[in-house]
């Protein structure tokens, strides 16, 4: 167990929905990524947070959008959901500011579908 | 941006061989080099990392180098074992200061 927990675990829904995936992070972690792995895929990097500041953005579509909360929990928000978004979702934690002083630690990730 | 390539997609070795899997990345500026074993339907997780002051670091059965001048880093399994059979990614830190990973290889150890 890593210590992040990520919900929910699974969710189908249809396209143009929206969705929003939670994150809670290692306790005393402050930063939080979120990558999203298609199907046969690599890890693709989408955004960063850092005590409740953006960090950096990677290829993170405009229909995406995330946010981390005081308590330092974070959502990630997919909205006009298409067929190709579905995929997991994966949340990590760290308690580095700066991605290259810290292990990420992985959640078990919320696989999405969408049909 | 940074740029990991990693080869090969798929690797198959008898159980107590050497696996050996490659990347290579674009960022001159890239500083930080970790591997992550994700086992199927499993979360990724870290097994090894080196800086770019080492040229090799090694634990246990797992090693890695690095090679600056040509920016490619490998990652070595010797005496591998059926539960070594997972996906390895390779990840670099490069100027934009975010992990950028590779694509991946499916290692399968054969009993």
């Amino acid at each position: 167990d890593s210590g992040v927990t990520q919900t929910p675990k699974h969710l189908i829904t249809a396209t143009g929905q929206r969705v929003t995936l939670r994150c809670s992070p290692r306790s005393g972690d402050l930063s939080v990524y979120w990558y999203q792995q298609s199907l046969d895929q690599g890890l693709q990097f989408l955004i960063h947070y850092y005590n409740g500041e953006e960090r950096a953005k990677g290829n993170i579509l405009e229909r995406f959008s995330a946010q981390q909360f005081p308590d330092l929990h974070s959502e990630l928000n997919l909205s006009s959901l298409e067929l190709g978004d579905s995929a997991l979702y994966f949340c990590a934690s760290s308690v580095a500011r700066a991605t290259n002083t810290g292990e990420l630690f992985f959640g078990e990730g919320s696989r999405l579908t969408v049909l | 941006g940074e740029n990991v390539e990693q080869h090969p997609s798929t690797l198959s070795v008898q159980e107590g061989d050497s696996a050996v899997i490659k990347c290579t990345y674009s960022d001159s500026a890239s500083n930080y080099f970790p591997w992550y074993k994700q086992e199927l339907g499993k979360r990724p997780q870290l097994i090894i990392d080196i800086r770019s002051n080492v040229g090799e670091k090694k634990d246990q059965r797992i090693a890695v180098t690095l090679n600056k001048t040509a920016k490619h880093f490998s990652l070595h399994i010797t005496e591998t074992q059926p539960e070594d059979s997972a996906v390895y990614f390779c990840a670099a830190i490069g100027s934009a200061r975010q992990l950028t990973f590779g694509s991946g290889t499916q290692l399968t150890v054969l009993p």
